[in-house]
């Protein structure tokens, strides 16, 4: 079946350091895939999406790439800031709307 | 402002005792599911519905039932609680096809004593 698959947290860096958060993907046909945000005692957000291959999601200085040959959806930002410290979902979407959710990724973001 | 509701936001309670929790959204969905975070698991959905009177089981069903009797509604029944079913439950809407983002409430904890 479909899956997604993160990097393991939690992820600890400086203010203003670079951000990866490596997500890849396994899907039968054509999913879209996404980006959520979950603040602590918050639900999920969405922080982007991208809904077909070479597409690139951008919002609030994150971006994310859908490489089909790589079935991969990194996450990044150029320059992370405390406010962004958060649990980040990667998830894919299958033409039903069901999503598959890899299991999170913390990060922290030191002064 | 366009949202969705879940009450209650915390709940403490003993095994056996039937509960109900709550969904609302007013953004005028046909999509809506349930999920359950669990630590290292990520989310994973309990059950969701296309549309009135439309549901289906994901793929942590066991224990649950869901009804949508309204568009905008979608309870969440735990017949008889256990205590595997402590976890923070998500309800989420959206618009139909895979392409669309869901919109989550802010979360209900429940704790099975």
């Amino acid at each position: 079946g479909d899956s997604v698959t993160q990097m393991e947290g939690p992820v600890t860096l400086s203010e203003e350091a670079f951000l990866t958060i490596n997500c890849t993907y396994t899907a039968t046909g054509y999913p879209s895939l996404f980006w959520y945000v979950q603040y602590p005692g918050e639900g999920l957000q969405l922080l982007l999406k991208a809904t077909k291959a070479d597409d690139k999601g951008s919002n609030k200085g994150f971006e994310a790439t859908y490489r089909k040959e790589t079935t991969s959806f990194h996450l990044e930002k150029g320059s992370v800031q405390v406010s962004d410290s958060a649990v980040y979902f990667c998830a894919l979407s299958d033409q039903g709307g069901k999503l598959i959710f890899g299991q999170g990724t913390e990060l922290s973001v030191k002064p | 402002e366009a949202q969705v509701t879940q009450n209650p936001r915390y709940l403490i309670t003993v095994t056996g005792k039937k509960l109900t929790v709550t969904c609302s959204q007013n953004m005028n969905h046909e999509y809506m599911s349930w999920y359950r975070q669990d630590p290292g698991l990520g989310l994973r959905q309990i059950y969701y519905s296309m549309n009135v009177e439309v549901t289906d089981k994901g793929d942590v069903p066991e224990g649950y039932k869901v009804s949508r009797k309204e568009k905008r509604n979608f309870p969440l029944i735990l017949e008889s609680p256990s205590p595997n079913q402590t976890s923070l439950y998500f309800c989420a809407s959206s618009p139909l096809g895979g392409n669309q983002p869901q919109h989550f409430g802010d979360g209900t904890r429940l704790s099975i004593l």
